[in-house]
């Protein structure tokens, strides 16, 4: 069965701070990678996705994450946080034999102080 | 455009009470899913339906039960709750299982207390 781990449950930094939230999977086969997030009192909604093709995907709100294989890393990364983006953050993976069940590492929640 | 609803958003029940909570979405998506929320544990899939007709268990499905009631709905009951079933229930909805089918659309969850 396909496990997803986050390294950090918490992150605290300053606005303009650099933004790096770490996840891997296990799992041999093809996969697909999702990131969301989760604001305070709100659903989750999709940061960005990875399918196929240039392993750099770029999604909402300036995050993007990179797809490394060999090292079954995908990592979220924002340059400058603003305070808005106080959250909690969901790495998740579809294994494309499973069919469309995700799989959700255990989450990190991250505070920006202003 | 509503996309993932759910009701209720709030629930307090006692021991061995049973409730259903309801989902709908309005996206025309093939495949609904039901998810539980827990601190530290991120989403944990219960049930999910492929497709309209079509059930099946997905990682912590035990004290639950599911009924895709048409293609817009699917329901998740607790027979007898307990209070290891406090969570928060998050809905989603996929358009199908195809390639470029599978992002996950959620609904605004469900808080469920069991006393």
């Amino acid at each position: 069965a396909q496990s997803v781990s986050q390294h950090n449950h918490h992150v605290i930094l300053s606005e303009a701070a650099s933004l790096e939230l770490g996840c891997n999977y296990s799992y041999g086969g093809t996969v697909n990678l999702f990131w969301y997030v989760q604001y305070p009192g709100q659903h989750l909604q999709l940061l960005l996705k990875y399918f196929s093709g240039d392993p750099l995907v770029k999604g909402i709100k300036g995050f993007e994450a990179e797809f490394i294989k060999s090292k079954f890393s995908f990592n979220l990364r924002k340059p400058s946080v603003q305070w808005s983006d106080t959250a909690e953050y969901f790495c998740a993976v579809n294994a494309r034999a499973a069919g469309n069940k995700l799989t959700f590492g255990g989450g990190t929640r991250v505070l920006v102080k202003p | 455009n509503a996309g993932v609803t759910q009701t209720p958003k709030f629930q307090v029940l006692k021991t061995g009470q049973s409730m259903t909570l309801q989902c709908a979405q309005d996206m025309n998506h093939n495949s609904m899913y039901w998810y539980r929320q827990d601190p530290g544990m991120g989403l944990r899939l219960i049930y999910y339906s492929a497709s309209e007709g079509t059930t099946d268990k997905g990682e912590v499905p035990n004290g639950y039960n599911v009924s895709r009631l048409n293609k817009r709905e699917f329901s998740l009951r607790l027979e007898s709750a307990a209070p290891s079933q406090t969570s928060v229930y998050f809905c989603a909805s996929s358009a199908g299982t195809g390639e470029g089918q599978e992002t996950q659309y959620f609904g605004p969850g469900t808080r469920l207390l069991v006393l």
